[in-house]
């Protein structure tokens, strides 16, 4: 089945560093890839998506891009901030769109 | 715009009791989600409903978990009788249509089993 595969946290970084988590995952066809995040007390909502190989999404500052080759979908940010705190969830819609099938998360703290 | 709502944030119950959670979408939107995610876990789908009929429930574990959506609207989740492993946050999403539609996502119900 599909699944998704995320660099395990928790993640700390001063303030303008820069930020790197890792996603691979595995699912037939191609799928939809997604980074959702969840800020402390919040619902999970939608940071960036890609629906194709080679797409790159983007916003807030962070991008990923959708690597078919390497089934990979990395999320980076140039230079974060202590409000990107949060747990980042890397997830997909397999190519025949069933589920959104969730990574285990990767928490980030960020230090001012 | 009004988000997902969620009712209640936090609950504490006994293995063996009932409880239930309440959830109200987004105006309009036709696809309903129950996620339960574990403490270190990401979401998983119990089931997926698209106005009041239910498009995907192979997750749930359906001789404890019921859940129904009246009226397309408004959707209630149950677990009768809960055990230990129930303890979990419960999500709801909800999108406009499809499972390719942005889904959003209310605040979450921790329940914990004692």
């Amino acid at each position: 089945g599909n699944s998704v595969t995320q660099m395990e946290g928790p993640v700390t970084l001063s303030e303008e560093a820069f930020l790197t988590i890792n996603c691979t995952y595995t699912a037939t066809g191609y799928p939809s890839l997604f980074w959702y995040v969840q800020y402390p007390g919040e619902g999970l909502q939608l940071l960036l998506k890609a629906t194709k190989a080679d797409d790159k999404g983007s916003n807030k500052g962070f991008e990923a891009t959708y690597r078919k080759e390497t089934t990979s979908f990395h999320l980076e940010k140039g230079s974060v901030q202590v409000s990107d705190s949060a747990v980042y969830f890397c997830a997909l819609i397999g190519a025949y769109g069933n589920k959104l099938v969730f990574g285990a998360g990767t928490i980030l703290r960020v230090k001012s | 715009e009004a988000g997902v709502a969620q009712s209640p944030r936090y609950k504490i119950i006994e293995k063996r009791q009932s409880v239930a959670f309440w959830c109200n979408p987004i105006s309009g939107h036709a696809t309903l989600y129950w996620y339960q995610q574990i403490l270190g876990q990401g979401p998983k789908l119990l089931i997926q409903f698209q106005n009041n009929g239910v498009v995907d429930d192979s997750q749930l574990p359906k001789d404890r978990f019921s859940a129904e959506r009246l009226k397309g609207v408004d959707s209630t989740l149950k677990i009768q009788p809960a055990k230990l492993e129930d303890s979990a946050v419960y999500l709801c999403a909800s999108s406009l249509s499809s499972i390719t539609d942005t889904q959003y996502f209310g605040p979450g119900t921790r329940l914990t089993v004692l």
